[in-house]
């Protein structure tokens, strides 16, 4: 199993600002994702990162609001561009075992609240 | 669109009671389903899953879970809870053979409170 290091675990930030999350996974995976929980609701994919190329973005999240960077097979950052109150979530970077096809491993999650 | 439902949002059950927290899913192909927990200050993990074969499966610390193909559910259980089963359980979908992570998609996930 992966084991996944996330920071900062928590911040609040200010309106219009940006936060950069950081993900260290201690093992060479090809895929890292990441994953938003807004309050009372599911986690969902915004988007997944594959080293060496652009990040694959789903349905209703965009680049120049969640830049992602994947600078080698063990790291990748989140940025939260331009934020406002609603930004304010759970933010969760995971990676797949490739002899667990589907099954995630997370980090512990950065608890962003923006005021 | 595929979807998961959890049918509870918070449970609350005294130590011993018997557990089952419920998952339907909607999608008619082939699918893999897990169950992950979050005990309180640690991150999410797995605690079963099925991919194929005995739709009854077992995963860490007495849990298992049905699939129930034809109800499109997969519900868990668990006979006797206990204190530290405290956590937030979240069911998943992976849609399609063989996919990815990519294509897992969650529920909004029960919390279970468990009093001594």
């Amino acid at each position: 199993s992966a084991v996944i290091s996330q920071k900062p675990s928590r911040d609040i930030c200010q309106r219009g600002t940006s936060l950069t999350i950081q993900c260290q996974v201690d093992s060479q995976v090809t895929m890292m994702f990441w994953y938003r929980q807004q309050p009372g609701q599911s986690l969902t994919l915004i988007a997944t990162a594959n080293q060496g190329s652009e990040a694959t973005y789903e349905s209703g999240f965009v680049i120049d609001k969640f830049p992602i960077s994947r600078p080698n097979l063990t790291f990748s950052t989140l940025t939260v561009s331009n934020m406002s109150p609603e930004d304010s979530s759970i933010y969760l970077c995971s990676v797949e075992d490739v002899s667990r096809i589907g099954e995630a491993f997370f980090g512990q999650g950065t608890r962003l609240t923006v005021v | 669109a595929q979807s998961v439902s959890q049918h509870n949002h918070h449970v609350i059950l005294s130590e011993a009671a018997s557990l089952e927290l419920g998952c339907n899913y909607s999608y008619g192909g082939t699918v893999n389903l897990f169950w992950y927990v979050q005990y309180p200050g640690q991150h999410l993990q797995l605690l079963l899953k099925y991919f194929s074969g005995d739709p009854l499966v077992k995963g860490i610390k007495g849990f298992e879970a049905e699939f129930i193909k034809s109800k499109f559910s997969f519900n868990l259980r668990k006979p006797s809870v206990q204190w530290s089963d405290t956590a937030e359980y979240f069911c998943a979908v992976n849609v399609g053979y063989g996919g990815s992570q990519g294509n897992l998609i969650f529920g909004k996930g029960t919390k279970l409170s468990v009093k001594p």
